[in-house]
């Protein structure tokens, strides 16, 4: 079976620092994609990031990097110099590759929300 | 050049009814998804098409039909529509090619069963 586990509900941080957004995962696939998604309040599901689970080198896309470890079965998202515009939900999923049928999964969600 | 689109945004209507949400994408991939997002933000997969067949079929009532007249084209209709199925529905593709594994969204559509 597969599982995603966000254990942040709600996060505050101040402009421009840093933070981190934690995701752990549970999967018996031997080869599996992790992925950040963002949800604003208008409701769209926005991709970020993604990260292959046989990718030698953590995935970045900007300000968003993936910290990615495989043996603790995490995938935290960092967001470098946030902004107010980083005020969202933000979602962890993943699929695994075993079956070309096999469904993503998505976390619980953590509501970020940036102080200026 | 909305890559995936879905229509209507808004729903509003009786207990009972039956209506359809419409999604199109026009990014040239292969598998396409519905996912239902309740009041607390989970999003959970309803129904997966690849090449217009159906590969993933959640425990969703029947009263929920999904439709793939062509690769493109991921349509939801409801019968009998209930009020515990009010809640946002997405629309979602994926691959081939460059990014295969990532899907990508629609802009949901609200419904709301009165």
């Amino acid at each position: 079976a597969q599982k995603i586990t966000q254990t942040q509900p709600g996060m505050f941080v101040q402009e421009k620092e840093a933070v981190t957004l934690d995701c752990t995962y549970d999967t018996s696939d031997p080869s599996y994609g992790l992925f950040w998604y963002k949800q604003p309040s208008s409701g769209e599901m926005i991709f970020l990031i993604y990260q292959g689970s046989y990718d030698q080198q953590n995935a970045t896309e900007g300000r968003y990097s993936l910290n990615f470890q495989k043996a603790r079965k995490s995938a935290n998202l960092v967001i470098s110099a946030s902004q107010l515009g980083d005020s969202a939900m933000y979602f962890c999923a993943m699929r695994g590759f075993y079956s070309s049928a096999s469904k993503i999964i998505f976390g619980s969600g953590t509501r970020l929300s940036i102080r200026p | 050049d909305t890559a995936v689109s879905q229509t209507p945004k808004y729903l509003v209507t009786q207990m009972g009814n039956d209506k359809s949400i419409k999604c199109e994408q026009n990014l040239g991939h292969d598998t396409m998804y519905w996912y239902k997002q309740d009041s607390k933000k989970f999003l959970k997969i309803m129904f997966s098409y690849n090449n217009k067949e159906l590969i993933i079929n959640e425990t969703v009532p029947n009263r929920f039909s999904p439709k793939s007249p062509d690769k493109a084209h991921l349509n939801l209709h409801i019968n009998s529509l209930e009020l515990g199925d009010s809640a946002v529905y997405f629309c979602a593709s994926r691959g081939p090619g460059q990014n295969q594994e990532t899907q990508y969204f629609g802009p949901g559509t609200r419904l709301l069963v009165l």
